[in-house]
Protein backbone atom coordinates (compact mmCIF):
# COMPACT_ATOMS: atom_id res chain seq x y z
CA UNK A 1 0.00 0.00 0.00
CA UNK A 2 0.97 3.58 -0.82
CA UNK A 3 1.47 5.57 1.59
CA UNK A 4 -0.57 8.28 0.27
CA UNK A 5 -2.77 7.88 -2.16
CA UNK A 6 -4.52 10.27 -4.87
CA UNK A 7 -6.96 9.73 -7.25
CA UNK A 8 -4.85 10.70 -10.42
CA UNK A 9 -8.17 12.15 -12.48
CA UNK A 10 -7.94 14.23 -14.45
CA UNK A 11 -11.21 15.67 -12.31
CA UNK A 12 -12.37 18.33 -14.48
CA UNK A 13 -15.27 20.90 -13.60
CA UNK A 14 -16.93 24.16 -14.88
CA UNK A 15 -16.04 27.32 -13.86
CA UNK A 16 -17.64 28.36 -10.50
CA UNK A 17 -18.10 24.62 -9.47
CA UNK A 18 -17.01 23.19 -6.57
CA UNK A 19 -14.08 20.87 -7.45
CA UNK A 20 -13.33 18.19 -4.36
CA UNK A 21 -9.90 16.58 -4.53
CA UNK A 22 -9.28 13.73 -2.11
CA UNK A 23 -6.14 11.71 -0.36
CA UNK A 24 -6.07 8.98 2.37
CA UNK A 25 -2.41 8.10 3.90
CA UNK A 26 -1.72 4.77 5.68
CA UNK A 27 0.56 6.19 8.11
CA UNK A 28 -1.69 6.57 11.40
CA UNK A 29 1.36 8.53 13.52
CA UNK A 30 1.10 11.63 10.60
CA UNK A 31 0.38 14.94 12.54
CA UNK A 32 0.95 17.41 9.76
CA UNK A 33 -1.01 17.20 6.15
CA UNK A 34 -0.24 19.88 3.35
CA UNK A 35 -1.81 20.36 -0.10
CA UNK A 36 0.48 21.77 -2.83
CA UNK A 37 -0.44 22.83 -6.22
CA UNK A 38 2.17 22.42 -8.84
CA UNK A 39 1.30 23.87 -12.39
CA UNK A 40 2.93 21.65 -15.14
CA UNK A 41 6.91 22.17 -15.17
CA UNK A 42 6.76 24.38 -12.37
CA UNK A 43 7.76 23.06 -8.47
CA UNK A 44 4.77 22.90 -5.65
CA UNK A 45 3.51 25.87 -4.23
CA UNK A 46 1.98 25.62 -0.95
CA UNK A 47 -1.81 26.17 -0.73
CA UNK A 48 -3.05 24.85 2.81
CA UNK A 49 -1.65 22.99 6.02
CA UNK A 50 -4.03 21.34 8.30
CA UNK A 51 -3.19 19.72 11.53
CA UNK A 52 -6.23 19.05 13.38
CA UNK A 53 -9.66 17.10 12.54
CA UNK A 54 -12.41 18.95 11.12
CA UNK A 55 -12.15 21.97 8.55
CA UNK A 56 -9.82 24.94 7.63
CA UNK A 57 -11.25 27.23 5.67
CA UNK A 58 -8.75 29.89 3.19
CA UNK A 59 -10.60 32.38 1.30
CA UNK A 60 -11.77 29.62 -1.50
CA UNK A 61 -9.93 26.74 -0.12
CA UNK A 62 -11.34 24.46 2.38
CA UNK A 63 -9.44 21.76 3.63
CA UNK A 64 -11.24 18.80 5.51
CA UNK A 65 -8.88 16.14 7.97
CA UNK A 66 -10.46 13.14 9.19
CA UNK A 67 -7.61 11.12 11.27
CA UNK A 68 -10.01 8.22 12.32
CA UNK A 69 -10.53 7.82 8.72
CA UNK A 70 -6.93 8.83 7.40
CA UNK A 71 -8.67 10.83 5.16
CA UNK A 72 -7.67 14.57 3.60
CA UNK A 73 -9.57 16.50 1.07
CA UNK A 74 -9.56 20.08 -0.82
CA UNK A 75 -12.80 21.90 -1.42
CA UNK A 76 -11.99 24.37 -4.13
CA UNK A 77 -15.06 26.48 -4.25
CA UNK A 78 -15.94 28.99 -7.65
CA UNK A 79 -13.25 27.16 -9.39
CA UNK A 80 -11.63 29.40 -11.91
CA UNK A 81 -9.71 28.53 -15.07
CA UNK A 82 -6.18 29.19 -13.25
CA UNK A 83 -6.96 27.11 -10.64
CA UNK A 84 -6.38 24.16 -13.48
CA UNK A 85 -3.11 22.23 -12.16
CA UNK A 86 -1.98 19.23 -10.49
CA UNK A 87 -2.71 19.09 -6.44
CA UNK A 88 -0.51 17.32 -4.17
CA UNK A 89 -1.43 15.85 -1.24
CA UNK A 90 1.77 15.55 1.28
CA UNK A 91 1.85 14.05 4.83
CA UNK A 92 4.50 14.55 7.45
CA UNK A 93 6.21 11.15 7.81
CA UNK A 94 5.34 11.11 12.20
CA UNK A 95 9.37 10.07 13.51
CA UNK A 96 10.74 13.47 11.95
CA UNK A 97 9.20 16.69 11.22
CA UNK A 98 9.78 17.68 7.87
CA UNK A 99 10.09 14.67 6.23
CA UNK A 100 7.36 14.50 3.87
CA UNK A 101 5.18 11.92 1.86
CA UNK A 102 3.86 13.09 -1.72
CA UNK A 103 1.05 12.04 -3.16
CA UNK A 104 1.33 11.36 -6.93
CA UNK A 105 -1.55 14.18 -7.07
CA UNK A 106 -4.94 14.90 -8.85
CA UNK A 107 -4.81 16.43 -12.33
CA UNK A 108 -7.54 19.03 -11.94
CA UNK A 109 -8.92 20.85 -15.33
CA UNK A 110 -11.50 24.36 -14.56
CA UNK A 111 -13.14 24.65 -17.86
CA UNK A 112 -15.11 27.79 -18.74
CA UNK B 1 6.41 35.78 1.60
CA UNK B 2 9.36 33.10 1.87
CA UNK B 3 11.36 32.62 -1.44
CA UNK B 4 13.22 30.10 -1.90
CA UNK B 5 15.86 29.91 -5.19
CA UNK B 6 17.49 27.47 -7.42
CA UNK B 7 20.49 27.80 -9.60
CA UNK B 8 20.57 26.36 -12.18
CA UNK B 9 17.35 25.70 -13.87
CA UNK B 10 18.12 23.54 -16.26
CA UNK B 11 21.05 21.80 -17.35
CA UNK B 12 22.73 19.55 -19.76
CA UNK B 13 25.58 17.44 -18.96
CA UNK B 14 27.35 14.55 -20.49
CA UNK B 15 27.92 11.18 -18.96
CA UNK B 16 29.97 10.61 -16.33
CA UNK B 17 30.36 14.35 -15.05
CA UNK B 18 29.17 15.79 -12.20
CA UNK B 19 26.45 18.57 -11.63
CA UNK B 20 26.34 20.91 -8.68
CA UNK B 21 22.72 22.48 -7.83
CA UNK B 22 22.27 25.57 -5.19
CA UNK B 23 19.23 26.11 -2.61
CA UNK B 24 19.10 29.27 -1.42
CA UNK B 25 16.54 31.06 0.97
CA UNK B 26 16.49 34.27 0.17
CA UNK B 27 14.45 35.75 2.96
CA UNK B 28 14.69 33.66 6.17
CA UNK B 29 17.39 31.04 7.72
CA UNK B 30 16.60 27.32 7.13
CA UNK B 31 17.84 25.24 9.39
CA UNK B 32 16.33 22.24 8.17
CA UNK B 33 16.65 22.26 3.49
CA UNK B 34 15.11 18.84 1.90
CA UNK B 35 16.26 17.87 -1.78
CA UNK B 36 13.56 16.31 -3.91
CA UNK B 37 13.71 14.40 -7.38
CA UNK B 38 10.40 14.13 -9.74
CA UNK B 39 10.52 11.81 -12.56
CA UNK B 40 7.27 12.71 -15.20
CA UNK B 41 4.17 12.08 -13.57
CA UNK B 42 5.32 10.78 -10.57
CA UNK B 43 5.07 12.07 -7.18
CA UNK B 44 7.72 14.34 -5.53
CA UNK B 45 10.41 11.74 -3.56
CA UNK B 46 12.61 12.80 -0.56
CA UNK B 47 16.27 12.01 -1.05
CA UNK B 48 17.84 13.71 1.92
CA UNK B 49 17.06 16.06 4.62
CA UNK B 50 19.90 18.93 4.62
CA UNK B 51 20.90 20.22 8.28
CA UNK B 52 22.77 23.54 8.53
CA UNK B 53 26.07 22.41 10.06
CA UNK B 54 25.79 18.63 10.00
CA UNK B 55 25.68 15.25 8.10
CA UNK B 56 22.37 15.01 5.17
CA UNK B 57 20.24 12.31 6.38
CA UNK B 58 19.33 10.17 3.07
CA UNK B 59 16.41 8.14 2.15
CA UNK B 60 16.36 4.47 1.91
CA UNK B 61 17.57 3.60 -1.38
CA UNK B 62 19.39 7.06 -2.19
CA UNK B 63 23.29 7.02 -2.89
CA UNK B 64 24.51 9.17 -0.47
CA UNK B 65 28.05 9.22 -2.62
CA UNK B 66 26.66 9.72 -5.51
CA UNK B 67 24.24 12.38 -4.65
CA UNK B 68 26.42 14.77 -2.09
CA UNK B 69 25.18 17.44 0.26
CA UNK B 70 26.23 19.97 1.79
CA UNK B 71 24.60 22.98 3.92
CA UNK B 72 27.47 25.15 4.79
CA UNK B 73 25.14 28.53 5.95
CA UNK B 74 21.46 28.73 7.18
CA UNK B 75 20.78 29.94 3.72
CA UNK B 76 22.69 27.68 1.38
CA UNK B 77 22.51 23.98 0.52
CA UNK B 78 24.07 22.16 -2.49
CA UNK B 79 23.27 18.73 -3.91
CA UNK B 80 26.26 17.38 -6.52
CA UNK B 81 25.01 14.31 -8.62
CA UNK B 82 28.23 12.80 -9.07
CA UNK B 83 29.51 11.15 -12.17
CA UNK B 84 25.93 11.53 -13.51
CA UNK B 85 24.00 8.77 -16.07
CA UNK B 86 21.02 9.15 -18.28
CA UNK B 87 18.97 7.60 -15.50
CA UNK B 88 19.89 10.17 -13.12
CA UNK B 89 17.90 12.83 -15.40
CA UNK B 90 14.79 13.76 -13.45
CA UNK B 91 13.26 17.34 -11.82
CA UNK B 92 15.48 17.96 -8.82
CA UNK B 93 13.97 20.33 -6.37
CA UNK B 94 14.85 21.64 -2.86
CA UNK B 95 12.58 22.92 0.33
CA UNK B 96 13.72 25.00 2.69
CA UNK B 97 11.69 25.19 6.00
CA UNK B 98 11.34 28.41 8.00
CA UNK B 99 11.00 28.21 12.17
CA UNK B 100 7.23 27.42 11.58
CA UNK B 101 8.61 24.00 9.78
CA UNK B 102 6.43 25.07 6.77
CA UNK B 103 8.43 23.91 3.61
CA UNK B 104 8.42 26.35 0.85
CA UNK B 105 9.91 24.81 -2.46
CA UNK B 106 12.50 26.01 -4.81
CA UNK B 107 11.71 26.24 -8.64
CA UNK B 108 13.43 22.90 -9.37
CA UNK B 109 16.15 22.06 -12.04
CA UNK B 110 15.71 20.27 -14.62
CA UNK B 111 18.95 17.92 -15.60
CA UNK B 112 18.90 16.09 -18.89
CA UNK B 113 22.15 13.75 -18.93
CA UNK B 114 23.12 12.56 -22.15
Amino acid sequence: QKEVEQNSGPLSVPEGAIASLNCTYSDRGSQSFFWYRQYSGKSPELIMFIYSNGDKEDGRFTAQLNKASQYVSLLIRDSQPSDSATYLCAVDRGSTLGRLYFGRGTQLTVWP
Amino acid sequence: GAVVSQHPSRVICKSGTSVKIECRSLDFQATTMFWYRQFPKQSLMLMATSNEGSKATYEQGVEKDKFLINHASLTLSTLTVTSAHPEDSSFYICSAADVAETQYFGPGTRLLVL
